[in-house]
């Protein structure tokens, strides 16, 4: 079975556009959090969706946001991109909610703002 | 507040030597908790993972952690380290009052000399 999938790997941006990552869950998982992993830090909470509604939300600005389709993909949108934002944005995927589950990991899109 | 410190930031070992890797959490309740490791190049994968019962837990690859509600600490051991153990490991809290959001350690390389 395929795991979590993203897209793209690597993503070059300047400051003020605008950008939309994928992530494609395990097939059946219904749960999809996001992450943002800064270089040499440890990942930062962003989002989470469970069948297609927002379930949490880190400690991020308006700028980010995110969407989980029909399927369970999701997007996650950014913004007016800042420099900061340059980073290695991560999907995670689960069956259900709850600590129970096992959140699997995909390898990230690294994004690079200029 | 919730949180997790990873001491050591870079940890160097010989093949075949024992490892321990530190963490220690700040939580008011029972902490579920987690460590991932990070290969250069790809997502998290879950070594194991604490929820509540026997405090020795045994996780994928050889790994364990102890469970040390005194020291607020999560250790993570091995008997003998392999050259393909050299990794980013992270340590990670649930917070899970309604959502999946894991809150991170900063994490420790981990290097491994033939």
């Amino acid at each position: 079975d395929a795991g979590v999938t993203q897209s793209p790997t690597h993503l070059i941006k300047t400051r003020g556009q605008h950008v939309t990552l994928r992530c494609s869950p395990i097939s059946g998982h219904k749960s999809v959090s996001w992450y943002q992993q800064v270089l040499g830090q440890g990942p930062q909470f962003i989002f989470q969706y469970y069948e297609k509604e927002e379930r949490g939300r880190g400690n991020f600005p308006d700028r980010f946001s995110a969407r989980q389709f029909p399927n369970y993909s999701s997007e996650l949108n950014v913004n007016a991109l800042l420099l900061g934002d340059s980073a290695l944005y991560l999907c995670a995927s689960s069956l259900s909610t709850g600590w129970q589950e096992t959140q699997y990991f995909g390898p990230g899109t690294r994004l690079l703002v200029l | 507040a919730q949180s997790v410190t990873q001491p050591d930031i870079h940890i160097t070992v010989s093949e075949g030597a024992s490892l321990e890797l530190r963490c220690n959490y700040s939580y008011g309740a029972t902490p579920y908790l987690f460590w991932y490791v990070q290969s250069p190049g790809q997502g998290l994968q879950l070594l194991l993972k604490y929820f509540s019962g026997d405090t020795l837990v045994q996780g994928i690859k050889g790994f364990e952690a102890e469970f040390k509600r005194s020291q607020s600490s999560f250790n993570l051991r091995k008997p003998s380290v392999h050259w393909s153990d050299a990794a980013e490991y992270f340590c990670a809290l649930a917070a899970y009052y309604n959502t999946d959001k894991l809150i991170f350690g900063t994490g420790t390389r981990l290097q491994v000399f033939p």
